[in-house]
């Protein structure tokens, strides 16, 4: 069984400061991890994602997420916040046969000017 | 990238009407899509996996008589919200999954569904 947990439902960082976007997921095979961002009223837009290989994952709009397998974590971070930024996040966790993907509970970013 | 479109974006019908929602696959193919409910300030709920030429896999909890699925063509799969309650009223959106890799879907704009 799968499973996604996204600590914290609403996060707000001032402007310019760190975005930690936390997401620890369980997973009986290995895993494949996405962060998603969503504005009100729109769909779903891929951040970045882990499949194999380097375990630092780079994304659009200075987004990065590091897998750890070991703490079974896939955070989300960008270094510094901006006010576009502000949104829904969501992490995800899929198998290898991308049949179902489990979704967190979503984190709402405030970014105070 | 791959691109799903979702037809309507929103749409207002009254109780007791039936509603069609269309998710298109743009530029590929999709064997499978998949249709997700979500509520205000919530996740997404896998609703149903629509495969091409069968019937739908529905999850638990999901009426299946009141969402129709239809998966036609590689490129089109239509989710039918049948006799609409105000309860309905949610955003539904579709993903695709494209053929490879296989763990990569491509999500939908969402369509927000409003029962009066």
């Amino acid at each position: 069984a799968q499973s996604v947990t996204q600590l914290g439902s609403h996060v707000s960082v001032s402007e310019g400061a760190l975005v930690l976007l936390r997401c620890n997921y369980s997973s009986s095979v290995p895993p494949y991890l996405f962060w998603y961002v969503q504005y009100p009223n729109q769909g779903l837009q891929l951040l970045l994602k882990y499949t194999t290989g380097a375990t630092l994952v780079k994304g659009i709009n200075g987004f990065e997420a590091e897998f750890k397998k070991s703490e079974t974590s896939f955070h989300l971070t960008k270094p510094s916040a901006h006010m576009s930024d502000a949104a829904e996040y969501f992490c995800a966790v899929s198998g290898a046969t991308g049949n179902q993907f489990y979704f967190g509970t979503g984190t709402s970013l405030t970014v105070i000017p | 990238g791959a691109v799903v479109s979702q037809h309507p974006s929103r749409v207002i019908c009254k109780s007791g009407t039936s509603v069609k929602i269309e998710c298109r696959s743009l530029d590929f193919q999709a064997t499978t899509m998949f249709w997700y409910r979500q509520f205000p300030k919530q996740s997404l709920m896998l609703m149903a996996t629509s495969n091409e030429g069968s019937k739908a896999t529905y999850e638990q909890g999901v009426e299946k008589d009141k969402f129709l699925i239809n998966h036609a063509s590689l490129t089109l799969s239509t989710l039918t919200v049948t006799s609409a309650h105000p309860e309905d009223s949610s955003f539904y959106i579709c993903s695709a999954r494209v053929p490879t890799p296989s763990y990569e879907q491509y999500f939908g704009p969402g369509t927000r569904l409003t029962v009066t």
